[in-house]
């Protein structure tokens, strides 16, 4: 069974500061993608990492995958308030059902 | 402007009564999700459908049923709804190739 592990789960952070966020999954798969959820809001996506070593890149969001560590980061320069959000990964378990498994999440709230 | 409708929004309901969740998608997706998600929590995917006539049950065991009778319409149904299934139910679909998952609004349920 497929497992995907986020930290941190929460992370308040002041505005113009850098932080990491990871994501940890448990089996082989090189599809992950990263979505932002505003309270009460639906899924938005971020980004969709399809190989080893790809990196994507938007504002001050940029994210990678090592499909060999099992590992993704999603990297925030110089924060500012407004990507106060819930972030969630998301790994695809096999490509004959395509079903996405989500971390947990990690809540972000940038302070000013 | 949305690909994939969820109906209703909001839903407050008593306990016992039987309700219907719609999911409509216009991009032809074979592949349909229904995740389930609490507030501020991680999405659990409760059912998935690989086309016509094709559901199965996803990873978090639910007491609500789903059909998929055509390819655009992927409903979701509680016989007796009860305060435990309170949560906010996410649809999903993506392509064929899976690449690239569209989510819908979702709809926040409220058994009391």
């Amino acid at each position: 069974e497929l497992k995907v592990e986020q930290n941190p789960l929460f992370l308040s952070m002041q505005e113009g500061k850098n932080y990491t966020i990871y994501c940890n999954y448990s089996t082989t798969s090189d599809r992950l993608y990263w979505y932002r959820q505003d309270p009460g809001k639906s899924l938005e996506s971020l980004f969709v990492l399809l190989s080893n070593g790809a990196v994507k890149q938007e504002g001050r969001l940029m994210a990678s995958l090592d499909t060999k560590a099992r590992l993704s980061t999603l990297h925030i320069t110089a924060a500012v308030h407004d990507l106060s959000a819930t972030y969630f990964c998301a790994v695809v378990v096999s490509y004959s059902s395509y079903k996405l498994i989500f971390g947990s999440g990690t809540r972000l709230l940038v302070r000013p | 402007e949305a690909d994939i409708y969820q109906t209703p929004r909001y839903l407050v309901i008593g306990t016992g009564k039987k309700i219907t969740l719609e999911c409509s998608q216009t991009m032809g997706h074979d592949k349909m999700y229904w995740y389930q998600q609490d507030p501020g929590m991680e999405l659990h995917l409760i059912h998935y459908s690989y086309g016509v006539n094709s559901t199965e049950k996803g990873d978090l065991s639910s007491e609500s049923t789903v059909s998929r009778i055509r390819t655009e319409h992927f409903p979701l149904t509680l016989e007796s709804a009860r305060p435990s299934h309170t949560s906010q139910y996410l649809c999903a679909s993506s392509a064929h190739s899976g690449y690239g998952y569209t989510f819908g609004s979702g709809t926040r349920l409220t058994v009391v």
